[in-house]
Parts: C-alpha cells; structure tokens; sequence
C-alpha cells in the first residue's frame, strides 16, 4: 500500500540531546514537508523540500534541520537549539508545483524532551 | 499574507444532528486552492477535499457538504446527521498559487458527536 510512514510513534529525550525523526514515503511524490503541531492548535511549517538535496524553511525552522537525499526520505532533526521540541510532528508530501495538489500526511510522531 | 481563521474552537452535539463548521480565509491572490482536512484521535490528518478559487460549486460527498462563498471569502463544511464517528478535529487550509503547494493551516474545530 502507498503512504507515508514515520517513526518512531512516541519517542522521549532528555533535554540537550539531538534527536531525528523518521519520514518515508512510496507515494513517488517530489515535495515532501515537516509540520509542528502543539495542543489545541493547528500546524506550523517546519521545513520543506520540492526535490531532492533542495529544501526551504518554512515559519518556525530555528533549531531544527533537515536533509533530502533520497526522494523518498526527509529526516528532521530536533536540535538542543530548539527551544520547546515537545511537540506532535507530522511529515507530509504531495506532487510538486503550484498546482495546489494535496498534501498526504503520516501518523505523526509524539516527541516528548524532558 | 494568507491567513484561515476557524472561529469555533470546539463544537458539540448529539448524534443525528446536523452541523457547519465554518472557514474564513484571507489572501491576495486570484488563483488559490482550499482544503479540508480531518485529524481523528490516531493523530494523522485525512485529506478530504479540495477547491480551487474559479469553481464556486458546492459539493456534496454522502454526508459531507461544502459551500464555498468567494463574496464573503468562506468555505464552509457541513456534516449531516452526524455520527459519533465524526468527532475529531477539522482543520480547513488555503494554498496560494504563488506559493507552490504551501499550507497555511486555521487553528483547527474539535467536534464531538456525543450518542
């Protein structure tokens, strides 16, 4: 089946520690994105990429980074530079363009720094 | 600057009954994409429509309905007979086609669809 996956689900850090979340996707899409989402609230644009080894900020990229190396993988990273990492993060891709095509998103991971 | 504004945070009612989900958008361009998405408790986002700015025709898909208003820039969302299967959260979004396939995302309206 097509999709995207992420992971892992949840995953717990203690604060200083890098840490770097998985995305993977089948669906053969260009752009790939990493969303933030904190309680109550909708989602914020961390970073994304129309192609790989190309990727833009987005609104809130301070302390975080990416890499695209292959097409059908976009590893975040949570930096110690990040200054409140706990967060829901959802990985998403879609065809590239300005078509406004869909974005298909993952199950999201949990991340918990403490 | 876009922005989409989902006034009503949360929303409950009683199974059966209908109910509009309202979304109001601001951009500057002529030529503009708006989405539904659902996010159920799992977490991940379900994509469940797309409109562009030159088709102002309703849609109608089984239970889910949405009117898009460009006069009062609004995109509207209306589930009928609501099923405790509904309860999640519904984020409306706008894609500006001057910025490829960006999203900017409402806030979000938690509903519940109590029995």
């Amino acid at each position: 089946d097509g999709g995207i996956t992420q992971s892992p689900k949840y995953l717990f850090r203690k604060e200083g520690q890098n840490v770097t979340l998985s995305c993977e996707q089948n669906l053969n899409h260009d752009a790939m994105y990493w969303y933030r989402q904190d309680p109550g609230q909708g989602l914020r644009l961390i970073y994304y990429s129309q192609i790989v080894n190309d990727f833009q900020k987005g609104d809130i990229a301070e302390g975080y980074s990416v890499s695209r190396e292959k097409k059908e993988s976009f590893p975040l990273t949570v930096t110690s530079a990040q200054k409140n990492p706990t967060a829901f993060y959802l990985c998403a891709s879609s065809e590239a363009g300005t078509g406004g095509y869909e974005q298909y998103f993952g199950p999201g991971t949990r991340l918990t720094v403490t | 600057a876009q922005k989409v504004t989902q006034a009503q945070t949360e929303i409950s009612v009683v199974e059966k009954e209908d109910v509009t989900l309202d979304c109001v958008y601001e951009t500057r361009d002529t030529t503009y994409y708006l989405f539904w998405y659902k996010q159920p408790p799992s977490g991940e986002l379900v994509f469940l429509i797309r409109r562009n700015s030159f088709d102002e025709q309703n849609e109608i898909s089984g239970r889910y309905s949405w009117n898009f208003q460009k006069s009062t820039s609004s995109f509207n969302f209306t589930i009928t007979a609501s099923q405790v299967v509904d309860s999640a959260v519904y984020f409306c979004a706008l894609s500006e086609q001057d910025a490829g396939n960006m999203l900017t995302f409402g806030g979000g309206t938690r509903l519940m669809v109590k029995p």
